[in-house]
């Protein structure tokens, strides 16, 4: 089965910096899809970024930019320019190719990140 | 547009009792998926719809729970004898068509909790 491993529980930033999160997962697929959700305390999540494991360039989405590094299995989600509104739980999550099965996601257990005005 | 619509927002009912929560998808979308999202968790799947029947329900935890979609629109989840270790957010998702790379979306949840 695939894993998704956050291993920070907690990051804080400060309010304009750049902060990194951390997310690397097991798979022994080749195709297949990873995403950033963000989750405010509405309880929605909220798509932030997703990148194709066959595409070797990273995606970016105006302040949010991952570094996907599929030979180690990693990929981080860097925030620019920190923003109050940021600040949320954020999932590192896995899904896999068209078409059969759950096309379920697998996600981690989330980062906190607070943003320090 | 409305998005995905759950209901109620919060629940609170005895251990033993029944529950039913209801997810109201976007108009159109023909996948349909429920995710639980234990305390300190991400959420986890339980089970797929497309369309009216239930593609996959290998994550439902066991026989308690059951989940229905008779018209291919609205779901609703049904957990029988509820117990204390039910307390979670149930969310509810959806999307266009099959395939992981239409975008999910995601209602509110309902939170359940168990006394």
């Amino acid at each position: 089965a695939q894993t998704v491993t956050q291993s920070q529980p907690e990051m804080s930033v400060q309010e304009a910096e750049t902060v990194t999160l951390s997310c690397t997962y097991d798979t022994s697929e080749s195709d297949y899809y990873l995403f950033w959700y963000k989750q405010p305390p509405s309880r929605q999540m909220i798509l932030v970024i997703r990148q194709e494991a066959y595409k070797q360039q990273n995606a970016t989405e105006n302040r949010f930019s991952v570094n996907f590094q599929k030979a180690a299995k990693s990929f981080s989600l860097k925030i620019s320019d920190s923003q109050l509104g940021d600040a949320a739980m954020y999932f590192c999550a896995y899904g896999e190719g068209l078409g059969g099965g759950a096309d379920g996601l697998t996600f981690g257990k989330g980062t906190h990140l607070i943003i320090q005005p | 547009g409305a998005g995905v619509s759950q209901t109620p927002s919060n629940k609170v009912t005895e251990k033993g009792k029944y529950v039913e929560l209801r997810c109201d998808p976007i108009s159109g979308h023909t996948a349909l998926y429920w995710y639980r999202q234990s305390l300190g968790q991400g959420p986890e799947f339980l089970i797929y719809f497309q369309g009216t029947g239930a593609a996959d329900d290998s994550g439902l935890p066991n026989d308690r729970f059951f989940a229905v979609r008779p018209e291919g629109s609205v779901s609703t989840l049904k957990i029988q004898r509820t117990e204390r270790g039910d307390s979670a957010v149930y969310l509810c998702a959806s999307r266009f068509g099959q395939g992981v790379n239409s975008p999910l979306h995601f209602g509110n949840g309902t939170r359940l909790t168990v006394t």
